[in-house]
């Protein structure tokens, strides 16, 4: 049974390009969630989707940053126009659809991006 | 106030020591506690869930302790293989982990 799979691992971009994320959950989970962990700091929630819905999208920025979790395909972290200040790790964790809160989330290898 | 803290450490500790970790949150309603193990800032991965009663798993053990709103992690008889950064997390009611910000143990020969 693979586990979370994210790519690309690494990815470098200029300031003012988009970088595009993904992220594959665990085989039978249907909920996703993003994490960003920026250098020097822990990780911090951005947002939560399950399959066509964002369910919590209390720690996404409010300008450039989107997600996307589409019926077929890997769920998408979007970053319009990136900036320096954008370079960090981006972890994604699925967990199974029971919806329980004592549902684990299990984390993918991380997308780490690097703005010039 | 931060709603899940750790103390930073680091922590050096020799070969065979036993150590312990503390984790306080502030959200009185959260739901289920967790400590992850993350290595030199790769993915978390889960170590052990934490429960009311206290769960072990071989030199491993945590506690919950719900009046006092703190989740404990002990390392016994410390190995090489266990230095890495410990990240205490906390679910909350929207499912979301709230994380420390980790702490470092180093074990050394």
């Amino acid at each position: 049974n693979a586990g979370v799979m994210q790519n690309p691992r690494h990815l470098v971009r200029r300031r003012g390009q988009e970088a595009r994320l993904r992220c594959s959950p665990m085989k039978g989970h249907s909920h996703v969630y993003w994490y960003r962990q920026l250098p020097e700091e822990g990780l911090k929630f951005m947002v939560y989707l399950q399959k066509e819905n964002i369910i919590d999208e209390s720690g996404m920025p409010k300008e450039r940053f989107s997600a996307e979790f589409p019926k077929e395909g890997p769920s998408i972290l979007r970053i319009q126009q990136v900036v320096r200040g954008d370079s960090a790790a981006y972890f994604c964790a699925s967990s199974p659809p029971t919806g329980l809160s004592t549902d684990t989330q299990y984390f993918g290898p991380g997308t780490r991006l690097t703005v010039l | 106030r931060k709603e899940v803290e750790q103390d930073p450490g680091p922590f050096n500790v020799p070969e065979g020591a036993t150590v312990a970790f503390n984790c306080t949150y502030s959200n009185s309603a959260s739901q289920s506690f967790f400590w992850y193990r993350q290595d030199c800032r790769k993915e978390p991965k889960l170590l052990m869930s934490v429960y009311s009663s206290g769960n072990e798993d071989g030199r491993f053990t945590a506690q919950l302790n719900r009046a006092s709103q703190y989740i404990s992690l002990l390392i016994r008889d410390s190995k090489l293989s266990d230095s890495a950064t410990y990240l205490c997390a906390v679910l909350n009611q929207g499912g979301k982990l709230i994380f420390g910000q980790g702490t470092e143990l180093s074990v050394k020969p």
